[in-house]
C-alpha cells in the first residue's frame, strides 16, 4: 500500500470546518482513499473513502485532487467530540469476498477548542 | 452500519499466565479479520490476519506460538496471549470487512499484564 503523510497535529475551533490534509504522491490506479479516526482508547471508526470523486456523507467530505496525488477530509462543524487521530490510508479494495489489509501511518491528531 | 464487538474490553492478568481476545461481528459474516496491537501514543500496528477456516497469516515480527489466532467460524475470530509477559501489555483492536470492502473495528481490549 502507498504511503501517506499527514501533519502531526492541527488546531480547531469548535463550530470552524476542519480541513486535514493528506498525501500520497505514489498512489497507484487501484488504490481507494480511505479515512479513519481514533478517540481517545476507542477502536478506529470508520469516516468515508473515495477514489478519485469527491465524497460526501453525514460525517465528512473527502475532497481528492485531479492527479490524486493528495486529499482533504473535511469535517464541515467541528465539534469537542471530534476531537481524535485521524488516519488517511491508501489501500487497493480487494478482489470480492477478500479483504486487503489497512496499514495505519501516525495520523494527525485533532485537537478542537472552544 | 457493521458492528464489531471485543471481549474482554479490558483484563488483568498475572504474568505466565494466557489470555483469550474474542472478536464478533454481530451482523454480518466476516471471511477475514485482522488483529492490530496499538502501544501507548503509538500508532496500530497489524499483527495479524485471521481467515476462517484456515491459517491465519502473520506479520513479520509477530510470534504465532505466542499469539494464536482462531478464526472458526464467520463471526468469531479470538486471539489468544500465551504465557504472557508484561512487554505484551497493550492495547489489542480487530477489524472484520463489511459487505462494501470497507473494515470496521472493535473497541479494542486492554490487556495489563502484572
Amino acid at each position: 500500500d502507498a504511503k501517506t503523510t499527514q501533519p502531526p497535529s492541527m488546531d480547531c475551533a469548535e463550530g470552524r470546518a476542519a480541513n486535514l490534509p493528506c498525501n500520497h504522491s505514489t498512489i497507484s490506479g487501484n488504490e481507494y482513499v480511505y479515512w479513519y479516526r481514533q478517540i481517545h482508547s476507542q477502536g478506529p471508526q470508520y469516516i468515508i473513502h473515495g477514489l478519485k470523486n469527491n465524497e460526501t456523507n453525514e460525517m465528512a467530505s473527502l475532497i481528492i485532487t485531479e492527479d490524486r496525488k493528495s486529499s482533504t477530509l473535511i469535517l464541515p462543524h467541528a465539534t469537542l467530540r471530534d476531537t481524535a487521530v485521524y488516519y488517511c490510508i491508501v489501500r487497493a479494495r480487494g478482489l470480492a469476498g477478500t479483504a486487503s489489509k489497512l496499514t495505519f501511518g501516525t495520523g494527525t491528531r485533532l485537537q478542537v477548542t472552544l | 452500519g457493521a458492528v464489531v464487538s471485543q471481549h474482554p474490553s479490558w483484563v488483568i492478568c498475572k504474568s505466565g499466565t494466557s489470555v483469550k481476545i474474542e472478536c464478533r461481528s454481530l451482523d454480518f459474516q466476516a471471511t477475514t479479520m485482522f488483529w492490530y496491537r496499538q502501544f501507548p501514543k503509538q500508532s496500530l500496528m497489524l499483527m495479524a490476519t485471521s481467515n476462517e477456516g484456515s491459517k491465519a497469516t502473520y506479520e513479520q515480527g509477530v510470534e504465532k506460538d505466542k499469539f494464536l489466532i482462531n478464526h472458526a467460524s464467520l463471526t468469531l475470530s479470538t486471539l489468544t496471549v500465551t504465557s504472557a509477559h508484561p512487554e505484551d501489555s497493550s492495547f489489542y483492536i480487530c477489524s472484520a470487512r463489511g459487505v462494501a470492502g470497507e473494515l470496521f473495528f472493535g473497541e479494542g481490549s486492554r490487556l495489563t499484564v502484572l
